[in-house]
């Protein structure tokens, strides 16, 4: 009964590859996000989508591309993988009204480009 | 540029003692405020949130302090617990933008037996 569940928990991965990261959540959300944690442990916030639409995208390069089939899934695809994108990778979800609500994260997937 | 700060990177408190985390922010923009906690090798916990429109929320041992004026909030935890040994991050969206958090950079906490 997971709320926000991601896999995989770890991707190790040669630089030039291709690789995704699935995220799904069960809390009846409407909005799902993608965030990175790097090496100096900052979270930023990556793409943003609401009803399956593209909210935020916050300066990320065109490798990365997010695609939500439904609202209770938001999958990150990573083109040509890059050194730098070694970092951690959160998803997470919430109820965007006039009441402002948490977010709820995922567990982290934890990417290592070699 | 970060526009909020934990300016604290760790703290070590004695268990049953109080712990208070500081965090300020330079948007006058965030009308939204949250803790969340976070164990190694796992994703933020969400602990609580205030409103702007509050200067204090409480949820049993953690209590959120808001000072508008000063750009600052704080977290108390009493009394300290074991269980409370993890990083805290102080994260803020603002009211023309439901869908972004902007986060600190975290704060360790230690509670010693």
């Amino acid at each position: 009964d997971t709320a926000v569940s991601q896999t995989p928990k770890y991707l190790v991965t040669q630089m030039g590859n291709d690789k995704s990261i699935k995220c799904e959540q069960n809390l009846g959300h409407d909005t799902m996000y993608w965030y990175k944690q790097d090496s100096k442990k900052f979270l930023k916030i990556m793409f943003s989508y609401n009803n399956k639409e593209l909210i935020i995208n916050e300066t990320v390069p065109n490798r990365f591309s997010p695609k939500s089939p439904d609202k209770a899934h938001l999958n990150l695809h990573i083109n040509s993988l890059e050194l730098g994108d070694s970092a951690v990778y959160f998803c997470a979800s919430s109820q965007v009204k006039r009441v402002k609500r948490p977010q709820y994260f995922g567990p982290g997937t934890r990417l290592l480009v070699l | 540029d970060q526009q909020v700060k934990q300016n604290s990177p760790s703290l070590s408190v004695q268990e049953g003692r109080i712990s208070i985390l500081n965090c300020d922010y330079t948007n006058s923009m965030f009308d939204y405020f949250l803790w969340y906690k976070k164990y190694p090798a796992e994703g933020p916990t969400f602990l609580i949130s205030i409103s702007s429109i509050k200067d204090k929320n409480e949820d049993g041992r953690f209590t959120v302090f808001l000072n508008k004026s000063a750009k600052h909030l704080s977290l108390h935890i009493v009394p300290s617990q074991p269980g409370d040994s993890a990083v805290y991050f102080c994260a803020a969206s603002a009211l023309s933008n439901d869908y972004k958090l902007s986060f600190g950079a975290g704060t360790t906490v230690t509670v010693r037996a």
